[in-house]
């Protein structure tokens, strides 16, 4: 059975940084790629980035570039999205995705002062 | 704006049928699949339907999904209270190498 678990919310300050993971098992983990989404209360899914575990090939929503990275490690099966210095407007759900079925439970991002 | 076009309510009594239209372009719809997913409220996401009509294990047949040329639809028939929730279409889009969403359509159950 394919699974994706998700780490648990976060509450941070602006400018800290932050890495949340996605651990994938249940499937050839290098076979297929890993997203992020970011959800906004009351909003729809917003499409941030993907990589393939692979060779760690990533590609980024224009509105996302440069803002967050996503990385992956091959031996624990684990997916990554990290930022350097969070801002308040980052406070979201964020949810990973492999291929275009299966979901992780969400990560909740709390950024207040 | 989404890259994909999805109207943002639909609604229907206990019973009826509702369909969801998704309108893309030649990059994304029409010449990929296309997934369904449905989100019900405080949950996350989960696949309703894959490769643009194919039900995964455990998903009600009241639910199906077709494609023609750029679009796509979701119907569910038998409308029941639990399906209210919103519904997000998807596909992979060739010129941006990457997911394309639509922006959500929450179904209402009067």
């Amino acid at each position: 059975e394919v699974q994706l678990v998700q780490s648990g919310a976060e509450v941070k300050k602006p400018g800290e940084s932050l890495k949340i993971s996605c651990q994938s098992s249940g499937y050839r983990f290098t076979g297929y790629w890993i997203g992020w989404l970011r959800q906004k209360p009351g909003k729809g899914l917003e499409w941030m980035g993907i990589i393939y575990p692979d060779d760690s090939d990533t590609r980024y929503s224009p509105s996302f570039q440069g803002q967050v990275t996503i990385s992956a490690d091959k031996s624990t099966s684990t997916a990554y999205l990290q930022w350097t210095s969070l801002k308040a407007s980052d406070s979201a759900m964020y949810y990973c995705l492999l291929g275009l079925e299966y979901w992780g439970q969400g990560t909740l991002v709390a950024v207040s002062s | 704006q989404s890259a994909l076009t999805q109207p943002p309510s639909a609604s229907g009594t206990p019973g009826q049928r509702v369909t969801i239209s998704c309108s893309g372009s030649s990059s994304n719809i029409g010449t990929n699949y296309v997934s369904w997913h449905q989100q019900l409220p405080g949950a996350a996401p989960k696949l309703l339907i894959r490769r643009d009509d194919q039900r995964p294990s455990g998903v009600p047949g009241r639910f199906s999904g077709s494609k023609s040329g750029t679009s796509a639809s979701l119907a569910i028939s038998g409308l029941r209270s639990e399906d209210e929730a919103d519904y997000y279409c998807a596909a992979w889009d060739d010129s941006l190498r990457g997911p394309v969403f639509g922006g959500g359509t929450k179904l209402t159950v009067l």
